[in-house]
């Protein structure tokens, strides 16, 4: 029973538009959340999170919005380049367990 | 900026033998995790640790084992590997408190033949 999805597996979106990768989640206990970006045979790499106090949080072409009532996130790239082609994880911190539950993930591809 | 180190990147075995995956971070974080991801799935959570002498089983079934018997090193061991072993494996690590990054390595691909 999946805590964290991301129920779009792909997606697919110009060079200089936005991208933008949904996440949902079902236990209300979760109050961190952070997005990963993985290449094929690498190590996810960390890219932005944002707490439960907050609705919005900001880093360069990264943008994360958090809608609490929804139970939902969302992670907005833009302009959105040829390099930020991979594959992005939502995950959720747990502060009962210390675990971090993550999504399926959802590939991206930017079109040149 | 990541200090976690995984070894080997890529290993391909015979059904039975053992091994065993390293990894090591030199950020003096006390939780370390490790991960299992195949293609199109989420990161399924198979061993993790809070600090020297403490292991912990994951969500994932594994019939892995680990050990943390210095707060860097946290190795996972595979008895008799399993063509079902076959997958990638991702060692992470995290400071101590709430609401923390989580660090990975660059992962192990495990091919059992």
């Amino acid at each position: 029973d999946q805590q964290v999805k991301q129920n779009s597996p792909s997606l697919s979106v110009q060079e200089g538009r936005i991208s933008i990768l949904n996440c949902d989640y079902t236990n209300s206990m979760f109050d961190y959340f952070l997005w990963y970006k993985k290449y094929p045979a690498e190590g996810p790499t960390f890219l932005i999170s944002i707490s439960s106090i907050k609705d919005k949080n900001e880093d360069g072409r990264f943008t994360v919005f958090l809608n609490k009532s929804a139970k939902h996130l969302s992670l907005h790239i833009v302009p959105s380049q040829p390099g930020d082609s991979a594959v992005y994880f939502c995950a959720a911190f747990d502060s009962g367990t210390y675990k971090y539950i993550f999504g399926t993930g959802t590939r991206l591809k930017v079109l040149a | 900026e990541a200090d976690i180190y995984q070894t080997p990147r890529y290993l391909v075995i015979g059904t039975g033998k053992k091994i065993t995956l390293e990894c090591s971070q030199t950020m003096g974080h006390d939780k370390m995790y490790w991960y299992q991801q195949d293609p199109g799935m989420e990161l399924h959570l198979i061993h993790y640790s809070y600090g020297v002498n403490s292991t912990e089983k994951g969500d994932l079934s594994s019939e892995s084992t680990v050990s943390r018997i210095r707060t860097e090193h946290f190795p996972l061991t595979l008895e008799s590997a399993r063509p079902s072993h076959t997958s990638q494996y991702l060692c992470a690590s995290s400071e101590q408190g709430l609401n923390e990054k989580l660090f990975f390595g660059s992962g192990t691909q495990l091919s059992v033949l």
